[in-house]
């Protein structure tokens, strides 16, 4: 069965580092969403894909995160300046265009991040 | 500002019995509701999905139900198994405005199913 993967599993980093947290969607998928949930916290919307633009952003998506499809399969974020408050698990998802706008999405495993 | 909401944090079953999780919402632009189940260290599990314009869906175990006017939703898992043990997760959407499908989720609620 088709699955989103994601790497690396678990980063490290310094505060102020830049990182990039990677992601391959399911293969036929065309619709692309970054989420992070903040330990005890909600899943939390960050960012969404589509035909190589961002469609939507919420408010936590500042100029400190960008993304980028890169190739034909990896979908990425990248934090420009890492804060101790961007420690988060953050999850890929993508959507198929199948059914159209009531299509679920599928995630990831997720990357937990940890900002020293 | 919650626009979803699950105000149980955990639930607690015997195997076999129904499990009943709710939520509710506050927007009324939202269209598209889901239920993921996450066990710890993976990511959300799609369960079952209901548009606005029913009132129950059905899967197996798993039944939607929404009530429009109330802003309600509820999960029946019915029997409930030991393997139900997880957190399940409300989420929405709203179609309009172009929106791409982001899921507003509600904090979870943790079952736990007892053998």
């Amino acid at each position: 069965e088709p699955e989103v993967t994601q790497t690396p599993s678990h980063q490290v980093t310094q505060m102020g580092q830049e990182v990039i947290l990677r992601c391959v969607p399911i293969s036929n998928h065309l619709y692309f969403y970054w989420y992070r949930q903040i330990l005890g916290q909600k899943v939390e919307f960050l960012v969404s894909f589509y035909n190589n633009e961002i469609s939507e952003k919420s408010e936590i998506f500042d100029d400190q995160f960008s993304v980028e499809r890169p190739d034909g399969s990896n979908f990425t974020l990248k934090i420009r300046s890492t804060k101790l408050e961007d420690s988060a698990m953050y999850f890929c998802a993508s959507k198929g265009l199948a059914g159209g706008f009531y299509n679920e999405q599928f995630f990831g495993p997720g990357t937990r991040l940890t900002v020293l | 500002d919650q626009q979803v909401k699950q105000n149980s944090p955990s639930l607690s079953v015997q195997e076999g019995r129904i499990s009943i999780l709710n939520c509710d919402y506050t927007n009324s632009m939202f269209d598209y509701f889901l239920w993921y189940k996450k066990y710890p260290a993976e990511g959300p599990t799609f369960l079952i999905s209901i548009s606005s314009i029913k009132d129950k869906n059905e899967d197996g175990r798993f039944t939607v139900f929404l009530n429009k006017s109330a802003k309600h939703l509820s999960l029946h898992i019915v029997p409930s198994q030991p393997g139900d043990s997880a957190v399940y997760f409300c989420a929405a959407s709203d179609s309009n405005g172009g929106s791409q499908g982001n899921l507003i989720f509600g904090k979870g609620t943790k079952l736990s199913v007892k053998p």
